[in-house]
Order: structure tokens, then C-alpha cells, then sequence
């Protein structure tokens, strides 16, 4: 069975700085690794895969993630955040080669834009 | 493409009544997810369907949950004498099966409180 932990609930940045928000799984096969992005009050919203090949994911929104096999993680980063980027981030799971489709999620880390 | 769309978006109901909600998935998705979000955590998966079947279905999800997606379009899920714990958010998600492992699209959810 897969699991995921976002080991950070909070993380407050100022505007413009960098942030790091970080993922780690426990899966005893191979897995896509996934990070959505949820507004108030809103769905999910797809922010980038890890499906295969290069271990650097680009996203929407300036996001990128680095899958790490040997440390099991995949932390989300972001060079320079902006006000707008303040919302609730999950790291997901799910296992390749699985007959099921579900997704493991973890328990969120809310991202604070300060000005 | 008009998204996933859930409704009600909200629904407050006394303990022990029955709800149902509806979710509409974009038009040509075939697999269709319900999840359940409590405060502070991340989406816990339920069940889910490929066209009209039902193919697996969660522990979480007790007897007196009940999916159906009789067409193999939207789908409902009711729940049966509520009780408080059943407060939740409900989301659905759709996907499009593909050779490449596919994205679930996440409708904005319906916020249920049992009273």
C-alpha cells in the first residue's frame, strides 16, 4: 500500500521569495507521484505529474518538482511566489502497474503569500 | 469542456435524513471518482466507475453510502441516515482512459454538514 506525508502544515514566504513544499511517500513499487493546488472553496486543480523518465517535472504556474527514488520524495518548488499563490497544496500517489485509479493524497500543506 | 460540475454545492441536513448528490463529469470521460475531504486533510478516496460499473469501492464507504452512475454519464451518491461524522466535503473527479496514465479532473465539490 502507498502513503504520502507533507510533513509541513503551514508555510508562510513572503511574496517574491522561493518556496519549497515538501512530499515524501512509502510505496513498495514503482508509483506516479502527483501535486494539486485547491483553492478556497474550490476543486482541485492539476499543478504537475511524475510519471517516468527525466526525475524534473515542470508545472502550470511556474511550479517544478524533483522526483528523489533514493529518498522517496518529491518536494514542489517555486523560484519567486506570488500573493496569488496562497492555497492549499497536496502531494498525491498513486501505483503504477495498479489495477486500481485511486490517488493517495496526503494532508495538505497551505501555502501563506505574505505582501 | 465545462469541466466537472457537483451539485448541490452545499447542503446542511439533520441527522438521520437521507442526501444525495449529483456529479456531472466532462462529457467524453469514462472513469468517474467520489472523494471525501474532512477539515485539514487531504481527499479520501470512496469509490470509483468505468462507464457504468462500479469497479471498486472503499472501506470508508458503508452501507449506507451508495454510488450509482446508471448511464455511464453522471453519477449520484446518497447517503442514508446521516450522522455528524458524514460532515465533509464530496468530490468527484472524471478521467479519460488512455494508454498514458490519465489525469482526474476535480469538479469544485459539495460541502455537506450534518447538524
Amino acid at each position: 500500500a502507498q502513503s504520502v506525508t507533507q510533513l509541513d502544515s503551514q508555510v508562510p514566504v513572503f511574496e517574491e521569495a522561493p518556496v519549497e513544499l515538501r512530499c515524501n511517500y512509502s510505496s513498495s513499487v514503482s508509483v506516479y507521484l502527483f501535486w494539486y493546488v485547491q483553492y478556497p472553496n474550490q476543486g482541485l486543480q492539476l499543478l504537475l505529474k511524475y510519471l517516468s523518465g527525466s526525475t524534473l517535472v515542470k508545472g502550470i504556474n511556474g511550479f517544478e518538482a524533483e522526483f528523489n527514488k533514493s529518498q522517496t520524495s518529491f518536494h514542489l518548488r517555486k523560484p519567486s511566489v506570488h500573493i496569488s499563490d496562497t492555497a492549499e497544496y497536496f502531494c498525491a500517489v498513486r501505483g503504477s502497474g495498479d489495477s486500481s485509479y485511486k490517488l493517495i493524497f496526503g494532508s495538505g500543506t497551505r501555502l501563506l503569500v505574505r505582501p | 469542456d465545462t469541466g466537472v460540475s457537483q451539485d448541490p454545492r452545499h447542503k446542511i441536513t439533520k441527522r438521520g435524513q437521507n442526501v444525495t448528490f449529483r456529479c456531472d463529469p466532462i462529457s467524453e470521460h469514462n472513469r468517474l471518482y467520489w472523494y471525501r475531504q474532512t477539515l485539514g486533510q487531504g481527499p479520501e478516496f470512496l469509490t470509483y466507475f468505468q462507464n457504468e460499473a462500479q469497479l471498486e469501492k472503499s472501506r470508508l464507504l458503508s452501507d449506507r453510502f451508495s454510488a450509482e452512475r446508471p448511464k455511464g454519464s453522471f453519477s449520484t451518491l446518497e447517503i442514508q441516515r446521516t450522522e455528524q461524522g458524514d460532515s465533509a466535503m464530496y468530490l468527484c473527479a472524471s478521467s479519460l482512459s488512455s494508454g498514458d496514465v490519465e489525469t482526474q479532473y476535480f469538479g469544485p465539490g459539495t460541502r455537506l454538514l450534518v447538524l
